[in-house]
């Protein structure tokens, strides 16, 4: 298994430009999640989806879009982007139902400069 | 509002010296915690986590926690520090069965050769 894999690991945009970050995982499981990790504020949650076709916000989902048409993919869109969104992105995934619970399993991040 | 606090920013520390980290969360139901551990230049991965059960639980590298359900309290310890610990520490708190979970902020450990 590949586990949670992340594309691409670095990125540099101009404000204004739209740009969709990667997320596909292959171990069937249904819940994915997208954080942003800044320095001294952890990892907050942006959006999140329970399963195919069913996305919600977390804590810090403006200038953000996600979408789920497959179990497997989980795609986020920046759709103009600000400095302010300047981070590492981590996208997670877990399996609230089998025996690892609601551990998450992260992909390997992606880091993000806006200009 | 759900949140995880943790209490150190920054922690230092010569090696074999013993090592605690404090979490403490507001949630009002039954909850899983985890500490999860991000080495320089590698993503997150579990250390420990607690569902139920005896409220001290062991991980890997040594590390353990302990849950104190009075004290809304899930601290990190280790007996002996060594130096590949280096790394930033954090809590995260989700509802059991819920699917939202909350990270705390972190700690960033350095341990001195």
């Amino acid at each position: 298994n590949a586990g949670v894999t992340q594309t691409p690991k670095f990125q540099v945009l101009k404000t204004g430009q739209s740009m969709t970050l990667q997320c596909a995982q292959d171990m069937n499981h249904e819940y994915m999640s997208w954080y942003r990790q800044d320095p001294g504020m952890g990892l907050r949650l942006i959006h999140y989806s329970v399963g195919a076709g069913i996305t919600d916000q977390g804590e810090v989902p403006n200038g953000y879009n996600v979408s789920r048409s497959t179990t497997e993919d989980f795609p986020l869109r920046l759709l103009s982007a600000a400095p302010s969104q300047t981070s590492v992105y981590f996208c997670a995934s877990s399996s609230p139902l089998s025996s690892s619970g609601d551990t998450q399993y992260f992909g390997p991040g992606t880091r993000l400069t806006v200009l | 509002a759900q949140s995880v606090s943790q209490h150190n920013h920054h922690v230092i520390l010569s090696e074999a010296a013993s090592l605690e980290l404090g979490c403490n969360y507001s949630y009002g139901g039954t909850v899983n915690l985890f500490w999860y551990v991000q080495y320089p230049g590698q993503h997150l991965q579990l250390l420990l986590k607690y569902f139920s059960g005896d409220p001290l639980v062991k991980g890997i590298k040594g590390f353990e926690a302990e849950f104190i359900k009075s004290k809304f309290s899930f601290n990190l310890r280790k007996p002996s520090v060594q130096w590949s610990d280096t790394a930033e520490y954090f809590c995260a708190v989700s509802l059991t069965g819920g699917f939202k979970t909350i990270f705390g902020a972190g700690t960033r450990l350095f341990v001195k050769a």
